[in-house]
């Protein structure tokens, strides 16, 4: 079945230091990827997204490439600020055509914390 | 637009209760999911509602249970509360509830059950 793998965290850095946060996925075809943020005491956020094969999503200054070759989609920021500070989810939506209605398969999360 | 809004925000209840969560989905769409979240298991997906019908379900005792209205609000119920039950709930309302349509998740509900 589908499948996500974020890298361990938690990630500390300092403010204007570089992100990585690494996502590996497992599925049939080609899927849609997302990327969703939850910041203390909120629900999640959609990031960004990419809906095929090197596809590039960003916002608010984060990036993430869609490689089909490593079925990869690593998030990526050049300067963190302390208000990114949240935790971050990898995910892929149900495949289409499929019955796993509804059902997004997150990864495990990864808790961003930046100090100033 | 008008976002996904749950009510309440925050909640506690006493073991053996019941609860009714609700959610209000964006307007025009027809998919409501929800997803239970714990510092231990992470996202779990309870279920998935379309146009008043439950077309997926995950593995959750049947003590959790909802219902999808005409209007696409829905709620969810948990009979018999346990400790264990305390939990951020979540909601996603989606157009379709598949494929490459995005999901917008509400603020969730804090259930605390002592």
């Amino acid at each position: 079945g589908d499948s996500v793998t974020q890298m361990e965290g938690p990630v500390t850095l300092s403010e204007e230091a570089f992100l990585t946060i690494n996502c590996t996925y497992t599925a049939t075809g080609y899927p849609s990827l997302f990327w969703y943020v939850q910041y203390p005491g909120e629900g999640l956020q959609l990031l960004l997204k990419a809906t095929k094969a090197d596809d590039k999503g960003s916002n608010k200054g984060f990036e993430a490439t869609y490689r089909k070759e490593t079925t990869s989609f690593h998030l990526e920021k050049g300067s963190v600020q302390v208000s990114d500070s949240a935790v971050y989810f990898c995910a892929l939506p149900p495949n289409a055509g499929g019955t796993s209605y509804g059902k997004l398969t997150f990864g495990q999360g990864t808790i961003l914390t930046v100090h100033p | 637009k008008a976002g996904v809004t749950q009510t309440p925000r925050y909640l506690i209840k006493t073991r053996g209760q019941q609860v009714t969560l609700s959610c209000s989905p964006i307007s025009g769409h027809r998919s409501v999911s929800w997803y239970q979240q714990t510092p231990g298991q992470g996202l779990q997906f309870l279920f998935e509602y379309f146009s008043e019908t439950q077309r997926n379900k995950g593995n959750f005792p049947g003590r959790f249970s909802g219902r999808q209205f005409s209007n696409s609000r829905s709620e969810m119920n948990v009979s018999t509360l346990e400790l264990g039950d305390s939990a951020l709930y979540l909601c996603a309302s989606s157009r379709e509830g598949a494929g490459t349509y995005g999901y917008t998740f509400g603020s969730g509900t804090r259930l605390t059950v002592v």
